[in-house]
């Protein structure tokens, strides 16, 4: 079975400061990790996605998240946060022995001025 | 490019009619599309795989029978709400992989979502 936890409803933070946006996961076989952000009444975009190698893997927009195997994370960070960003954060997974994704129940990211 | 269109954006509709929503990716060719439906403030629930060709698989807990998907093409996949009800009202999304190969490490690309509401 696959599953992604997303802790936070919601992550407040000011314009300019770094973010951090958390996800874990759990998974029988490797991991397939993907970020997709979703603004109102829209569809979903998709940010980036690890596969294998670096563990730092850059994305869209100037995101960015860390891999961390031991931990079984996969947090969403951005050194400096746009108000723009402010929208709804999914993070999912792909079991190898799996054709679909498992989402997370998402996070949403208020960025203030 | 990974554009992924759906049609109508909103629509709204009687209760016992049927409404049909049309998946396309633009710009690529997918054998595999999959829809989803989301509540508000909810994540996104796996209605179904539709693969070019095939019938549909459907979730656990989803009529097939309400919910009819066809995927006649590599680019367009269709999604039919029979006899609509209110409690069928809802967004729905669908997404397109990109890749032929059905690997794991394929992205999904989603379409921008349909509201549709039953009176």
């Amino acid at each position: 079975a696959q599953s992604v936890a997303q802790p936070e409803d919601q992550v407040n933070v000011a314009e300019g400061n770094p973010l951090t946006v958390k996800c874990t996961y759990s998974v029988s076989g490797n991991p397939y990790l993907f970020w997709y952000v979703q603004y109102p009444n829209r569809g979903l975009q998709f940010l980036l996605k690890y596969i294998t190698g670096d563990n730092l893997v850059k994305g869209s927009y100037g995101f960015e998240a860390e891999f961390n195997k031991s931990q079984t994370s996969f947090h969403l960070k951005k050194p400096s946060a746009l108000v723009s960003d402010s929208a709804l954060y999914f993070c999912a997974v792909r079991d190898e022995g799996y054709s679909t994704l498992t989402f997370g129940k998402g996070t949403m990211l208020l960025v203030s001025p | 490019g990974a554009v992924v269109s759906q049609h109508p954006s909103r629509v709204i509709c009687k209760s016992g009619t049927s409404v049909k929503i049309e998946c396309r990716s633009l710009d690529f060719q997918a054998t595999t599309m999959f829809w989803y439906r989301q509540f508000p403030k909810q994540s996104l629930m796996l209605m179904a795989t539709s693969n070019e060709g095939s019938k549909a698989t459907y979730e656990q807990g989803v009529e097939k029978d309400k919910f009819l998907i066809n995927h006649a093409s590599l680019t367009l996949s269709t999604l039919t709400v029979t006899s609509a009800h209110p409690e069928d009202s809802s967004f729905y999304i669908c997404s397109a992989e990109l890749g032929t190969s059905g690997r794991v490490t394929d992205t999904q690309y989603f379409g921008p979502g349909t509201r549709l509401t039953v009176l």
